[in-house]
Parts: C-alpha cells; sequence; structure tokens
C-alpha cells in the first residue's frame, strides 16, 4: 500500500530533550516536506525536500533541522525541544516539487507535547 | 510571499444543501497549483482537489469543485448535497510549480464546517 508513515504517533517529552521524528514514504517520491499546525494557523511548513542532499527551509524553520540521506526517508530532529514547539506534524511527499501538478500525500500526523 | 485567505473560521449547512468554502491567494507568481484538504476529527489529511492556474475549466471531483476565478484570485470549494461526514476542517493550499522557485505550500488557517441533520 502506497503511504508515508510517521513514528511515533504520539509524544510527550521534556524541555531540552532531543528527539527526532521519523518519516518514510514507499512511493519513490523526490519531494518531501514537514509542516506543522497549529489552531488559527492552519499548517506551516518547517522544511523540505527536493530530492536526496537537498533540503531547505519553509517557513517556521527555527528549531528544527532535518536530513535527506535517502530518498525514501526524511526525519525531522528537534535538538532542543521548548514548550511552542508542542504542535501536531505532518510529514508529506509528493513525486516531484515543481513543473507539473502532483499530490502531496500525508503522513497521519505526529502529536507532540513539550513539557 | 504567498499568501492564502480562509475568511471563514466557521460554517454550518444542512444536510442536502450545498455549501461553499472561500478561500483567496496572493501571488505574483503566473504558473501555480491551488489544492483543498479536508481534515476529519481523526486528523488525516485527505486531498480533495486541485486546479492550476492555466486550467481554463473549474475542476470538478464528484460532488467538491472549485470556483475558480483568477483575475480576483479567489478558489471557493463548493461542496453540493452536504452529508453528515463532510463535517471537518477544510483548508485551502497553494504551490509554486515553477522548479526553480521554492516550491513550498502554503496554507490557509482553515474553515471548519458542520453539517446539520
Amino acid at each position: 500500500e502506497a503511504q508515508v508513515t510517521q513514528n511515533p504517533r504520539y509524544l510527550i517529552t521534556v524541555t531540552g530533550k532531543k528527539l527526532t521524528v521519523t518519516c518514510s514514504q514507499n512511493m519513490n517520491h523526490e519531494y518531501m516536506s514537514w509542516y506543522r499546525q497549529d489552531p488559527g494557523l492552519g499548517l506551516r511548513q518547517i522544511y523540505y525536500s527536493m530530492n536526496v542532499e537537498v533540503t531547505d527551509k519553509g517557513d517556521v524553520p527555527e528549531g528544527y533541522k532535518v536530513s535527506r540521506k535517502e530518498k525514501r526517508n526524511f526525519p525531522l530532529i528537534l535538538e532542543s525541544p521548548s514548550p511552542n514547539q508542542t504542535s501536531l506534524y505532518f510529514c508529506a511527499s509528493s513525486l516531484s516539487g515543481g513543473l507539473l501538478y502532483n499530490e502531496q500525500f500525508f503522513g497521519p500526523g505526529t502529536r507532540l507535547t513539550v513539557l | 510571499a504567498q499568501k492564502i485567505t480562509q475568511t471563514q473560521p466557521g460554517m454550518f449547512v444542512q444536510e442536502k444543501e450545498a455549501v461553499t468554502l472561500d478561500c483567496t491567494y496572493d501571488t505574483s507568481d503566473q504558473s501555480y497549483g491551488l489544492f483543498w484538504y479536508k481534515q476529519p476529527s481523526s486528523g488525516e489529511m485527505i486531498f480533495l482537489i486541485y486546479q492550476g492556474s492555466y486550467d481554463e475549466q473549474n475542476a470538478t471531483e464528484g460532488r467538491y469543485s472549485l470556483n475558480f476565478q483568477k483575475a480576483r484570485k479567489s478558489a471557493n470549494l463548493v461542496i453540493s448535497a452536504s452529508q453528515l461526514g463532510d463535517s471537518a476542517m477544510y483548508f485551502c493550499a497553494m504551490r509554486d510549480l515553477l522548479p526553480y522557485n521554492n516550491n513550498d505550500m502554503r496554507f490557509g488557517a482553515g474553515t471548519r464546517l458542520t453539517v446539520k441533520p
């Protein structure tokens, strides 16, 4: 089944404790992206990747890191989480980043709480 | 910078009636795509419909249609014959389609639709 998977789905952690949210897609997509969703703000893009080893900042990259060493994986790293990073996080992928329309597939979301 | 505006935080509609969810956007780009997503209470993001900036006809997908008015920079979602299962959060989004531009995707704040029986 074609899908985007994220782990963990739920996480409660404390300020300053490094964490990684994994994202994997099995559709051979070039483009992958991370968003955070907060009430009243919709989804805001954190980072995106046009292809392996190519990443770029979105709207709200502060406090986050990403890497794209393999095409299928795009982990989101919070080196020192803070309470303002409490949010619902989505990973998404699409065939390519531009030129032609292609649907963006979303993962199920990761609800993160930083105490 | 691109900006997406959804002016209706919440909407109510009677079952079996049609409803229009508003979306306006701001961009100086000529080549872009407009998307609508549905987010039910379970949280997943479900793609509904897409409209390209150069598409001459309004997009339709089953009960969903997109009322695209390029000059007014609006891309309203029309849901016909509303069903109780349509109750959800709806997001409008836009993405530049040119490969040499940033291909980030911008979302509006969303509209929560409630379908009343």
